[in-house]
């Protein structure tokens, strides 16, 4: 029952360096999600993924870009990482839309720029 | 713009004594709406969601919630908090038209033994 799984857990990047984080899920949902959470901030989404082939920007999605591969993996990329970046990244899916349970959340991964 | 606010930062609690935990929304329309929890270095799990009949929702772990369209809010309760209960909650609104949630800042709260 791995639900959602991201990879890696922790890292730190240096400014200006590049990064990919990983995302897949095996419950067969259709959309999935990249959220940032920040002290005092809540969840803001930075891209989403209605269906395999599509995505789109949310609240907060400069300095990032996403891939669906296909419908199990969505990834998130920082081209040129900034301090600002450093943040929570949680990845998400959901039957498509908001399904009954709303969303299924992977375990988050801890970026750190310095 | 919808919005989704969570008033208090913290909310304090003696274990066996009820817990109240707000939200408070502003959208259009009728909006779907969840409670999320999150405990230390974990994801978000699913504790309860409002989407039409009746106003007061049951969840997990003895969680409910109480839609109230006229105050707009969607207040998390539960009659007797465990030490356990001791999390981070969030509020989460899907506005009519939208397929994605926002969330609240989120409510961190502690349960004294």
């Amino acid at each position: 029952n791995a639900g959602v799984t991201q990879t890696p857990k922790f890292q730190v990047l240096k400014t200006g360096q590049s990064m990919t984080l990983q995302c897949a899920q095996d419950m067969n949902h259709n959309s999935m999600y990249w959220y940032r959470q920040d002290p005092g901030m809540g969840l803001r989404l930075i891209y989403y993924s209605a269906s395999e082939g599509t995505t789109d920007k949310g609240e907060v999605p400069n300095g990032y870009n996403v891939s669906r591969l296909n419908k199990r993996e969505f990834s998130l990329r920082l081209e040129s990482a900034a301090p600002s970046q450093t943040s929570v990244y949680f990845c998400a899916s959901s039957e498509g839309g908001v399904s009954l349970y709303g969303y299924t959340f992977g375990s988050g991964t801890r970026l750190t720029v310095v | 713009a919808q919005s989704v606010a969570q008033p208090e930062d913290q909310v304090n609690v003696a274990e066996g004594n009820p817990l109240t935990v707000k939200c408070t929304y502003s959208v259009s329309g009728n909006p779907y709406l969840f409670w999320y929890v999150q405990y230390p270095n974990r994801g978000l799990q699913f504790l309860l969601k409002y989407i039409t009949g009746d106003n007061l929702v049951k969840g997990s772990y003895g969680f409910e919630a109480e839609f109230n369209k006229s105050q707009t809010s969607f207040h998390l309760k539960k009659p007797s908090a465990l030490v356990s209960d001791s999390a981070l909650y969030f509020c989460a609104v899907r506005p009519p038209g939208y397929s994605t949630l926002t969330f609240g800042k989120g409510t961190m709260l502690l349960v004294s033994p």
